[in-house]
């Protein structure tokens, strides 16, 4: 069975820095792209980050670059967002999002999430 | 960057209905398009990808159709467990975008 399961979040105040984990199992964690989607309190959703298959190469959506880092350890078969300077903005819970195994980027697995308060 | 306007933000139905909900590109993204459920308190869940391929485990009276900038899921025989959010996402070029998301509710 696919699991994907965030860990890290919490309160943070602005400008602070914040690192969010997500553990896979279930499959070849190294074969597949991963990314992180966040949603804002009653909100939609935003893609925020992808990082392929091998670490090779990342993407990020323009409000994240440059602040946040996204990276994976295979051999743990975990991902990780590295959130710098945050902003009250960054309120969100953030999921991890297994993109599909035919390179083409839509999700095809979510985790639970994990809930990001930026605040003084 | 494409963005994704979908219609209706809200959407009230009877059981047993058949419900549209449609997603309009603003360039062509050749059919790379997929549709999510978010049910409350949930995290979202595939539905369709490429526009009308059903995912594995989604129910026949899920169907997605459309081409160019057009898109739409239709959902058939409305169901209560099929009370939830909706999303389109295009996947055709970065930044990945989604729609604003469909509120689905049972009258």
């Amino acid at each position: 069975e696919v699991q994907l399961v965030e860990s890290g979040g919490g309160l943070v105040q602005p400008g602070r820095s914040m690192k969010l984990s997500c553990a896979a199992s279930g499959f070849t964690f190294n074969n597949y792209d991963m990314a992180w989607v966040c949603q804002a309190p009653k909100k939609g959703l935003e893609w925020v980050a992808t990082i392929s298959y091998d670490g090779s190469s990342t993407y990020y959506r323009d409000s994240v670059k440059g602040r946040f880092t996204i990276s994976r350890d295979n051999a743990k078969s975990t991902l990780y967002l590295q959130m710098d300077s945050l902003r009250s903005e960054d309120t969100a819970t953030y999921y991890c999002a297994r993109h599909s195994a035919n390179s083409h980027w839509y999700f095809d697995f979510w985790g639970p999430g994990t809930m990001v308060t930026v605040s003084s | 960057d494409i963005q994704m306007t979908q219609s209706p933000a809200s959407l009230s139905a009877s059981l047993g209905e058949t419900v549209t909900i449609e997603c309009r590109a603003s360039e062509d993204i050749y059919n790379g398009l997929a549709w999510y459920q978010q049910k409350p308190g949930k995290s979202p869940q595939l539905l369709i990808y490429n526009a009308n391929s059903l995912h594995t485990g989604v129910p026949s009276r899920f169907s997605g159709s459309g081409s160019g900038t057009q898109y739409s899921l239709k959902i058939n025989s409305l169901q209560s467990e099929d009370v939830a959010s909706y999303f389109c996402q295009q996947y055709y070029n970065y930044p990945l975008t989604f729609g604003s998301g469909t509120k689905l509710e049972i009258k």
